[in-house]
């Protein structure tokens, strides 16, 4: 299957700023997948990226909160932007791996807003 | 609006003592059941995918099996390393993989 490298593991940042989580992959994949998990809840799909498009946001989230870059077809990168302490949650990343694998996700990075 | 749902919440079991974690669904047009183990700190590790009803997938001590509504996911003997979150997420065609918020599955020696 697929190895999803994705850093930070973790931050701790002040409100206001903005943080990029980075998410490597070891092979070429169409579409890569953004997801927030929030404390004691499950994973929310925030938007998908394809290379060479717009990325596609899901109900709740917009593109100058949560800006996404896919430059090619094995990295993105997420941000997230004028942070504030709602927004601490765990960011994980994903791709669809063939029916035997699933979706295989990054160990994800662990955000605290302070 | 396609729902998943898992029970219980948290479930804790003795070493060896066998038990089932319980994934309802309201998938339109389901293309596929996933299972997933999560570790504290860690992103999900895939277990299984099901496909069909009667469909049923086994890894070491857990078994996976699928009904038109709901699925399972069977320990047998659990040992204290099979601790950890187990989530359930259903695919459809129209809609992106949907999670239910997951079973604590705690085992005791």
């Amino acid at each position: 299957s697929a190895v999803i490298s994705q850093k930070p593991s973790r931050d701790i940042c002040q409100r206001g700023t903005s943080l990029t989580i980075q998410c490597q992959v070891d092979s070429q994949v169409t579409m890569m997948f953004w997801y927030r998990q929030q404390p004691g809840q499950s994973l929310t799909l925030i938007a998908t990226a394809n290379q060479g498009s717009e990325a596609t946001y899901e109900s709740g989230f917009v593109i100058d909160k949560f800006p996404i870059s896919r430059p090619n077809l094995t990295f993105s990168t997420l941000t997230v932007s004028n942070m504030s302490p709602e927004d601490s949650s765990i960011y994980l990343c994903s791709v669809e791996w063939g029916p035997n694998y699933g979706y295989t996700f990054g160990s994800g990075t662990r955000l605290t807003v302070v | 609006e396609d729902q998943v749902t898992q029970s219980p919440e948290a479930l804790r079991l003795q070493e060896g003592e066998s038990s089932s974690l319980n994934c309802s669904y309201t998938v339109s047009g389901l293309r596929g059941l996933f299972w997933y183990r999560q570790d504290p700190g860690k992103g999900p590790e895939f277990l299984f995918t099901l496909y069909s009803a009667g469909e049923e997938k086994e890894k070491e001590r857990l078994k996976a099996t699928l009904t038109k509504k709901e699925s399972f996911l069977h320990i047998t003997a659990p040992k204290p390393e099979d601790s950890a979150t187990y989530l359930c997420a259903g695919l459809s065609g129209n809609t992106p993989l949907v999670f239910g918020k997951g079973t604590r599955l705690s085992v005791i020696a």
